[in-house]
């Protein structure tokens, strides 16, 4: 069993649609790391939380540390959304050891 | 302010041979990660460097090996490569103060080998 699985792998919507990107992960973490990666592109740090929810624009992101999950949210989709989004739990904060989830590609049509 | 800069963006190389890629942190940062990601894969963790000594390794070879100088800045080479070493090789830096929080990833060394 991987330590990070991220649910739905590829994800389409229409522009607009409430997006839901759900992790789940069974190392003990000191943080999580939401992560977003353009084709052929580095890697954007949209957030990184330890409890509780974020929010950032249209970008929401919570965790529940009890059940070991979390799930990135996007409200009013739009195609530059399109990307893939990685879900990458850290252990030892202060010199984190990320482990990356597989990532879900998620395409916004207009 | 600069975030994380990585060099060379593109690098095309002969198996056998050697490689140096380069990361500078983001300023106030003193924590250099370096992570391979593979072609339609997940970054796997290669290595971190903090003050200037090697803090954890991934589950990689001895051909793989880093430094860090005062400055923060690292390196990361690979001797002997093979055509599967070919990847993406981004840097990540970092800093355990809490009140300034960042892993912040640079864009990548994507590196060929033929």
């Amino acid at each position: 069993k991987n330590e990070v699985e991220q649910s739905p792998q590829n994800l389409t919507a229409q522009e607009g649609e409430f997006i839901t990107i759900n992790c789940s992960y069974s190392v003990g973490i000191s943080a999580l790391h939401w992560l977003q990666q353009h084709p052929g592109g580095g890697i954007v740090s949209l957030f990184m939380l330890s409890s509780g929810k974020k929010k950032h624009g249209r970008l929401i992101a919570t965790i529940n540390i009890q059940e070991k999950h979390s799930s990135l949210h996007i409200t009013a989709s739009h195609p530059r959304d399109s990307a893939v989004y990685i879900c990458a739990p850290g252990i030892n904060f202060g010199n984190e050891k990320l482990t990356f989830g597989t990532g879900t590609r998620l395409t916004i049509i207009p | 302010d600069a975030g994380v800069t990585q060099s060379p963006t593109h690098l095309i190389k002969t198996r056998g041979q050697q490689v140096t890629l380069r990361c500078s942190p983001k300023s106030g940062h003193d924590t250099v990660s370096w992570y391979q990601q593979a072609l339609g894969q997940g970054p796997q963790f290669i290595f971190q460097y903090y003050e200037e000594e090697e803090r954890q390794r991934g589950n990689f070879p001895d051909r793989f090996s880093g430094h860090q100088f005062p400055n923060y800045s690292s390196e990361l080479n690979v001797n002997a490569l093979l055509l599967g070493d070919s990847a993406l090789y981004l840097c990540a830096s970092s800093t355990p103060d809490r009140e300034d929080y960042g892993y912040t990833f640079g864009s990548g060394t994507r590196l060929t080998v033929v």
